[in-house]
């Protein structure tokens, strides 16, 4: 079983809406922390936003917030305001603390969500 | 603002050849990690390094991948005998030992584009 599914390979949004990416997980570890990256063209990996299961609100840094529903294991990314510069691809990614040996807390990744940013 | 940095930023090896991919993490950080993105696929964790030997690695990181911090700055993935398969971009990453509240955020560089023909 994939342990991050993102169900949408491409997504368009008109500039200056706000746009919803989608992620859901699976884990039985209790501790476990969620992230967000974005990969422009150029195709280095940007830290967007972290979620650890145990924060009690939701995460946001700037437009960028983070839809965290523990019982739905979902933790879907909202961009506020889209700007051009925010085509990309979109990464999801899951730490688990128990499974992760010596405390390597190596990340799992989804496939992915390419998001374009319609002017 | 600190960053982690990758030689080269693309590599043109032949089957067999063996490659070192560079890396210099971020200077206090102490848990190294190497992560591999085929085109158009996902990116898959191949293996995390601290305190001079490997933490975990993945089924992917078989015999012919190996790793080692020569000296305090420099982190090496080297491939033995690179296959086609091998064609990937290989990104660097590295965190801080988180003490107390922490993200336990790993810093990725920007990757080494490899290709084997």
């Amino acid at each position: 079983a994939q342990k991050i599914t993102q169900t949408q390979p491409g997504m368009f949004v008109q500039e200056k809406e706000a746009v919803t990416l989608d992620c859901t997980y699976d884990t039985s570890d209790p501790s476990y922390g969620l992230f967000w990256y974005k990969q422009p063209s150029s195709g280095e990996m940007i830290f967007l936003i972290y979620q650890g299961s145990y924060d009690q609100q939701n995460a946001t840094e700037g437009r960028y917030s983070l839809n965290f529903q523990k019982a739905r294991k979902s933790a879907n990314l909202v961009i506020s305001a889209s700007q051009l510069g925010d085509s990309a691809m979109y990464f999801c990614a899951m730490r688990e603390d128990s499974y992760s040996g010596a405390g390597s807390y190596q990340l799992t990744f989804g496939k992915g969500t390419k998001l374009s940013v319609i002017p | 603002e600190p960053e982690v940095t990758q030689t080269p930023s693309h590599q043109v090896t032949q089957m067999g050849q063996e490659v070192i991919l560079r890396c210099v993490p971020i200077s206090n950080h102490l848990y190294f990690y190497w992560y591999r993105q085929i085109l158009g696929q996902k990116v898959e964790f191949l293996v995390s390094f601290y305190n001079n030997e490997i933490s975990e690695k993945s089924e992917i990181f078989d015999d012919q991948f190996s790793v080692e911090r020569p000296d305090g700055s420099n982190f090496t993935l080297k491939i033995r005998s690179t296959k086609l398969e091998d064609s990937a971009m290989y990104f660097c990453a590295s965190r801080r030992l988180a003490g107390g509240v922490g993200t336990y955020e790993q810093y990725f560089g920007p990757g080494t584009r490899l290709t084997v023909t």
